[in-house]
C-alpha cells in the first residue's frame, strides 16, 4: 500500500500571502496525485488531479506541481474561504487508492 | 448536472446490519466506478473500495474487506454499502463518490451520511 504523508500538519499563513503544501508518496505514484479541500461539514472538492489540472471551475490560485514521489499544492493568495482542510491522494495504484492524513491551513 | 444523493443519517445498535446508499444523475450511471471512503469524526479521509455498476465488479480496500460489501443497481442508478454486524468503530461519515474515467479520480462526491452506532 502506497503511504502518503503530508506535511505540514498546520500551516498557519496570513490572508493574502502564498501557502505551500506538501505530500510524499511512499513509492512512485508517476503523476497520478490528487489534491481536495474540504470545508467543514461538507464533502471533499476535487481541486487537482494529475498532480497539476485543475478540476472544473477551480480558481487559477490553486496550483499542483511534482512528479514521482514529491508533490506540492499552492495557494497563491489566501483569501478567507482557503482556510480549511486539504488531503492528497494517489490514483496510481489501480484500485488500492490512498490519502494523506490532510493539512489544515488556518490564520496567522 | 452530476449529483450523487446519499441517503440520511442512521443510528444503529451494535451487532446490527444496515445498507445505505448513493443515487447518481446526470450522467450513464453505468459506466463510471463509484467509489467509498469514510471518515470517522475529527479524523481524515479512508479509502474502503469501488465498484463498477455495469457489471458489479468491486475491490476493496485491505482494511475494509470482509468487514463491508458493495453494490449497486443500474436499473435505478444507485450504489449500496452494508454491513452485516455493525461495531461501535463503524461510526462515521460515509461518502460516496464517482471516478470521473479512465486514469482519473474522484471527480464527484455525494454529500455523506452519518452513520452512528451505539448501544
Amino acid at each position: 500500500e502506497v503511504v502518503l504523508t503530508q506535511s505540514p500538519a498546520i500551516l498557519s499563513v496570513s490572508p493574502g500571502e502564498r501557502a505551500t503544501l506538501s505530500c510524499r508518496a511512499s513509492q512512485s505514484v508517476n503523476n497520478n496525485l490528487a489534491w481536495y479541500q474540504q470545508k467543514p461539514g461538507q464533502a471533499p472538492r476535487l481541486l487537482i488531479y494529475g498532480a497539476s489540472t485543475r478540476a472544473t471551475g477551480v480558481p487559477a490560485r490553486f496550483s499542483g506541481s511534482g512528479s514521482g514521489t514529491e508533490f506540492t499544492l499552492t495557494i497563491s493568495s489566501l483569501q478567507s474561504e482557503d482556510f480549511v482542510v486539504y488531503y492528497c491522494q494517489q490514483h496510481n495504484n489501480w484500485p488500492t487508492w490512498t490519502f494523506g492524513q490532510g493539512t489544515k491551513v488556518e490564520i496567522k | 448536472e452530476v449529483q450523487l444523493v446519499q441517503s440520511g443519517a442512521e443510528v444503529k445498535k451494535p451487532g446490527e446490519s444496515l445498507r445505505i446508499s448513493c443515487q447518481s444523475s446526470g450522467y450513464n450511471f453505468a459506466n463510471h466506478w463509484i467509489g467509498w471512503v469514510r471518515q470517522v469524526p475529527g479524523k481524515g479521509l479512508e479509502w474502503m473500495g469501488i465498484i463498477f455498476p455495469d457489471d458489479s465488479d468491486a475491490f476493496y480496500s485491505p482494511s475494509f474487506q470482509g468487514q463491508v460489501t458493495l453494490s449497486a443497481d443500474k436499473s435505478i442508478n444507485t450504489a449500496y454499502l452494508q454491513w452485516s454486524s455493525l461495531k461501535a468503530s463503524d461510526t462515521a461519515m460515509y461518502f460516496c463518490a464517482r471516478r470521473g474515467g479512465p486514469g482519473s479520480t474522484l471527480d464527484y462526491w455525494g454529500q455523506g451520511t452519518l452513520v452512528t452506532v451505539s448501544s
